[in-house]
């Protein structure tokens, strides 16, 4: 079993929709929720982070995450075309003061096509 | 933020050479990272090198496969060594920057196309 399961779709929808995307994972010593995008060619970049549980929320973006479930989301409000891209969740652990750290463990990644 | 560049961006090679990736950062970093991304694959992270110690590897990557040099606080080289098809991948390079808090936030290069024919 992945430590993080993460459904790679692809996911496709009109614009305007709402989108979930969503892993799981099971590493109980992950503190820190990560949600990368990654467009064609390009390298991962961060849209958001989570320590342990709770939502953040961020323009059209709100992530959430539940570790008694082990399970984390992200969800995209009035999806435009240029949300269209890969988007991998990341997860890592925290020292006892909460500093972030280890390495990064990576889902899969889900393909995101927003259409006009 | 860090702004990360990699040489070459894309390279198709033959079966049995090597082929050395380099990468660039615009600020010191003590830690930079080497991930693969195979095709529908998730990032894999092949090893962490730290400026001045042997670079680190994970489960299932060998230094005399991939072979990473670290000679300052803003290069790293990974080289991929006796190719074969299995090795064509994209290969990312990464470092970690200290922001302000407790969340050191991972920043990643365009990445490297290999394909091996």
């Amino acid at each position: 079993q992945k430590e993080v399961e993460q459904d790679p779709g692809p996911l496709s929808v009109p614009e305007g929709a709402i989108v979930s995307l969503n892993c799981t994972y099971s590493n109980s010593a992950f503190q820190y929720f990560m949600w990368y995008r990654q467009y064609s060619r390009k390298g991962p970049e961060l849209l958001m982070y989570t320590y342990s549980s709770g939502n953040k929320e961020d323009g059209r973006f709100t992530a959430q995450v539940d570790k008694s479930s082990k399970y984390i989301s992200l969800f995209i409000r009035d999806s435009q075309p240029s949300d269209s891209a890969t988007y991998l969740c990341a997860m890592k652990g925290a020292r006892a003061g909460g500093t972030s750290y280890g390495k990064l463990t990576f889902g899969q990644g889900t393909i995101l096509t927003v259409h006009p | 933020s860090a702004v990360i560049s990699q040489k070459p961006s894309r390279d198709i090679c033959q079966r049995g050479t090597s082929l050395t990736i380099q990468c660039q950062v615009d600020s010191q970093v003590t830690m930079m990272f080497w991930y693969r991304q195979q095709p529908g694959q998730s990032l894999t992270l092949i090893a962490t090198a730290n400026q001045g110690s042997e670079a680190t590897y994970e489960s299932g990557f060998v230094i005399d496969k991939f072979p990473i040099s670290r000679p300052n606080l803003t290069f790293s080289t990974l080289t991929v060594s006796n190719m074969s098809p299995e090795d064509s991948s994209i290969y990312l390079c990464s470092v970690e920057d200290f922001l302000a808090g407790d969340y050191n936030e991972q920043f990643f290069g365009p990445g490297t196309r290999l394909t091996v024919l």
